[in-house]
């Protein structure tokens, strides 16, 4: 079946340090990869996403993404987290094997960034 | 350019009533997306509209029903609700359903009850 994994309900992390927060998909084809973070009452905000070339992607607010064909991955990671980066992060797919170009989204990742 | 709008931000429903949740969008985005977002399980998709006069079912369609009134406004709505349908509403849009790369913006959610 097609899916989007977010393997961690919540990763905590010291400001100051590098957070990764991860995401694997099984999914046929050759999909569209993307990154959205959701703050508190707010809808759903785009950061990144990989359509093809360079493996790691570069987004909004210093994060990026690094695609891995092979693991099937698309881990979102900041050299050096925020406070402001806690929010809930959402990894999606999209590809034509999903009926049209439909998106699949995990279920969520909610960061802590602890002062 | 206020992107995605939504209203209303807040309902309460009793079971059987009907209501209509009214998104608008003004980025001139040929395809726009109504999603559910429920605890631990991400965003389904409900229903979907590729390009002004047309509409097609997602993951979740049943107990709803949609219409794209012009290119601007993409309405849901539940004929007789159920507790089941309490959620949080997304309405989102793209340029394009059929490019696939395009990213999707969302608007800030309705939050419905149903008692």
């Amino acid at each position: 079946a097609q899916s989007v994994a977010q393997p961690e309900d919540q990763v905590n992390v010291a400001e100051g340090n590098p957070l990764t927060v991860k995401c694997t998909y099984s999914v046929s084809g050759n999909p569209y990869l993307f990154w959205y973070v959701q703050y508190p009452n707010r809808g759903l905000q785009f950061l990144l996403k990989y359509i093809t070339g360079d493996n790691l992607v570069k987004g909004s607010y210093g994060f990026e993404a690094e695609f891995n064909k092979s693991q099937t991955s698309f881990h979102l990671k900041k050299p050096s987290a925020l406070v402001s980066d806690s929010a809930l992060y959402f990894c999606a797919v999209r590809d034509k094997s999903l009926g049209g170009f439909k998106t699949i989204f995990g279920a969520g990742t909610r960061l802590f960034v602890k002062a | 350019n206020a992107g995605v709008t939504q209203t209303p931000k807040f309902q309460v429903l009793k079971t059987g009533q009907s209501m209509t949740l009214q998104c608008a969008q003004d980025m001139n985005h040929n395809s726009m997306y109504w999603y559910r977002q429920d605890p631990g399980m991400g965003l389904r998709l409900i229903y979907y509209s590729a390009s002004e006069g047309t509409t097609d079912k997602g993951e979740v369609p049943n107990g709803y029903n949609v219409s794209r009134l012009n290119k601007r406004e993409f309405s849901l709505r539940l004929e007789s609700a159920a507790p089941s349908q309490t959620s949080v509403y997304f309405c989102a849009s793209s340029q394009s359903f059929l490019t696939g790369s395009d990213e999707q913006y969302f608007g800030p959610g309705t939050r419905l009850t149903v008692t």
